[in-house]
């Protein structure tokens, strides 16, 4: 199993919702991701966990909350998001500590209304 | 600040042509340089990638040139196709910190 698995595909929500990102990976890799994506632009680096441990927060709003149960497993939980957040949110993992080979799952397009 | 500087915007290229995509960075921290290809509605994949001890590194129809001295790097797609149209971001990493480019829509006439 080479992939990095999202859900949901498609996500809609609004401002007072409260909702959540899911990511899994059955690769053995020890690091995994959150970048934001919009539309024509490049992903923007959010949130690294190695070995299950947050290592990089790249300053992000505390309405968005990542979690990582296990090695596998990796969440982001919304909370009163702005239509500014909208975008497509990408999980990726790497086999290990060092970002490289980044394996990207298809993402999440959210819609804040 | 944007870590990465990624040249052209967009590129339009006849099928069989060359699509050649620039990069510099700044950063002489970074130690692994990726090329990330991505087609509209999916997650950006990994297409080829180097590091600043390599000058120059080929898998099939697609080259990375690296210049050390100069801080830039450049992807070059032989014989392009249509089914390599599609929107490249180069990237540079340290630990765990992957920065990308702005990106580049490639299109291949056919």
């Amino acid at each position: 199993d080479t992939e990095v698995t999202q859900t949901p595909k498609h996500l809609v929500m609004g401002m007072t919702n409260k909702k959540s990102l899911k990511c899994e990976q059955h690769m053995g890799h020890r690091a995994m991701y959150w970048y934001k994506q919009k539309a024509k632009k490049p992903p923007e680096l959010m949130f690294v966990y190695s070995y299950e441990k947050l290592s990089i927060n790249e300053s992000v709003p505390s309405r968005f909350s990542p979690e990582c149960p296990n090695s596998s497993l990796l969440n982001l939980h919304l909370h009163a998001l702005q239509p500014e957040d909208s975008a497509l949110y990408l999980c990726a993992s790497s086999p290990r500590d060092g970002g490289e080979k980044l394996f990207f799952g298809s993402g999440t397009q959210l819609s804040v209304l | 600040q944007q870590q990465v500087k990624q040249s052209p915007q967009s590129l339009i290229v006849q099928k069989g042509g060359i699509s050649i995509i620039n990069c510099a960075y700044e950063n002489t921290a970074f130690d692994y340089f990726p090329w990330y290809q991505q087609f509209p509605g999916k997650g950006p994949a990994l297409l080829i990638a180097i590091r600043p001890d390599v000058s120059e590194k080929k898998e099939g129809r697609f080259t990375i040139s690296f210049n050390k001295s100069a801080k830039q790097f450049s992807l070059h797609i032989m014989d392009s196709q249509p089914g390599d149209s599609a929107t490249y971001f180069c990237a540079a990493s340290m630990a765990n910190d992957m920065r990308f480019g702005a990106g580049t829509r490639l299109t291949v006439k056919p």
